[in-house]
């Protein structure tokens, strides 16, 4: 089947300017998450969400970035006024359900996007 | 100090030896536990969950001591496609929504 896709595969744009990347997960996954790996960083969480709960933000790097998750699946990251230090990859994951007590579903990660910001 | 530590390598190894990555995560309170394979520049995949019990999938074989908060791989009779970078994941404490928690990655470099 389908895997988690996302849109654009490369971004490259000027400093100052938004970007909207997109992601759409496996149908069916209520969870879906925002990773980014940087240059000589490793994968940090951004964003969550979970069905129709409040999504948990507290990865975000600061209020530049923003997400969205429309109709339970289709989720665009946003980031506005973008700086150097935003180049990475970043990545989109679902899993078919939350967390629950004592185990987590595996994710499945989109291809990500590559953000250049000159 | 960053929550999930690895030795980033690279480990160059030969063809047939076996390898072994560690890793240590620094919140006792870790719920779950996971190896996840990174080829050059795609998205990682779970290669196997670790349980206190250890487990062993192939050559492969994930051990865990909580007591240590130490976590560890170990890849046997390596192949050349065995190539890549390894991540230990953890995921924080309970009912956080299973929000991944990643190391630094360790590569690996099997040579014929």
């Amino acid at each position: 089947g389908a895997g988690v896709s996302q849109s654009p595969s490369n971004k490259v744009t000027e400093k100052g300017k938004d970007v909207e990347l997109r992601c759409d997960p496996i149908s069916g996954h209520t969870a879906l998450y925002w990773y980014r790996q940087s240059l000589g960083q490793g994968l940090e969480f951004l964003i969550y969400f979970q069905g129709n709960s409040a999504p948990d933000k507290s990865g975000l790097p600061s209020d530049r970035f923003s997400a969205e998750r429309t109709g339970g699946s289709v989720s665009t990251l946003t980031i506005q006024r973008t700086q150097q230090e935003d180049s990475a990859v970043y990545l989109c994951a679902s899993s078919p359900r939350p967390g629950l007590a004592g185990r987590t579903d595996t994710q499945y990660f989109g291809p990500g996007t590559r953000l250049t910001v000159l | 100090r960053k929550e999930v530590e690895q030795d980033p390598g690279p480990f160059n190894v030969p063809e047939g030896a076996t390898v072994a990555f560690n890793c240590t995560y620094s919140n006792s309170a870790s719920q779950s536990f996971f190896w996840y394979r990174q080829d050059c520049r795609k998205e990682p995949k779970l290669l196997m969950s670790v349980y206190s019990s250890g487990n062993e999938d192939g050559r492969f074989t994930a051990q865990l001591n909580r007591a240590s908060q130490y976590i560890s791989l170990l890849i046997r009779d390596s192949k050349l496609s065995d190539s890549a970078t390894y991540l230990c994941v953890v995921t924080p404490i309970y009912n956080q929504g299973g929000k991944l928690i990643f190391g630094q990655g360790t590569e690996l470099s099997v040579k014929p």
